[in-house]
């Protein structure tokens, strides 16, 4: 079956610092979603993304962050400046469709900003 | 705004018995979807159930059913005959019109024992 996939497992990086989270969604999907998991929290929607463009973001998707397709594979999650804050497991997930069509999550991205 | 709400952080059940979690949310929506993901250790997310608000009738996946009380606002799942490998976190969570912009719940750890 076909998965979403996440790379790395676990980043760790320094405050200040920019980091891009990388996903390959499932091939045949058009629609693309980040969502985050801080530690002992719930699990929070950031954004999705269709037609290379983000069609609905939360307030936690500040300017630090931006989401970007770069190929026909690809999906990622950039934090430009990166705050102690931002330690969280990030999760990618993909849909054939906005409805009718289940969310498939990749592993998850743990990221440590220290 | 839309809450989603586990009361349960942990169940613990014995194999090949029943446990059911617990789920209630809030919202001023008449149209609206309700789910079940599944966390293994491997952290992936996997869709377990979705149920649609208008439906009456509650939703099945072989061991796993869900009691739909609209009026009342509770979406509990209920895992009959349970495995070792449903060992795993569940998270309950609630959408809109949009399929990916999903909000959880805290999540409640079940342990299924031997």
């Amino acid at each position: 079956e076909p998965e979403v996939t996440q790379t790395p497992s676990h980043q760790v990086t320094q405050m200040g610092q920019e980091v891009i989270l990388r996903c390959v969604p499932i091939s045949n999907h058009l629609y693309f979603y980040w969502y985050r998991q801080i530690l002992g929290q719930k699990v929070e929607f950031l954004v999705s993304f269709y037609n290379n463009e983000i069609s609905e973001k939360s307030e936690i998707f500040d300017d630090q962050f931006s989401v970007e397709r770069p190929d026909g594979s690809n999906f990622t999650l950039k934090i430009r400046s990166t705050k102690l804050e931002d330690s969280a497991m990030y999760f990618c997930a993909s849909s054939e469709g906005p409805r009718d069509s289940p969310l498939h999550f990749g592993n998850g991205t743990r990221l440590t900003v220290t | 705004a839309q809450t989603v709400t586990q009361s349960q952080p942990e169940m613990s059940v014995q194999e090949a018995e029943t446990v059911t979690l617990s789920c209630t949310y809030d919202t001023s929506e008449n149209n609206y979807y309700l789910f079940w993901y599944k966390q293994p250790p491997s952290r992936q997310m996997i869709l377990v159930i979705r149920q649609e608000a208008y439906k009456q009738q509650n939703a099945t996946e072989n061991r796993f059913s869900v009691n739909f009380q609209k009026a009342a606002k509770s979406f509990s799942l209920k895992i009959s005959d349970s495995q070792l490998g449903d060992t795993a976190m569940y998270f309950c969570a609630y959408s809109t019109d949009s399929w990916g912009k999903l909000q959880f719940g805290a999540g409640t750890q079940v342990v299924v024992t031997p």
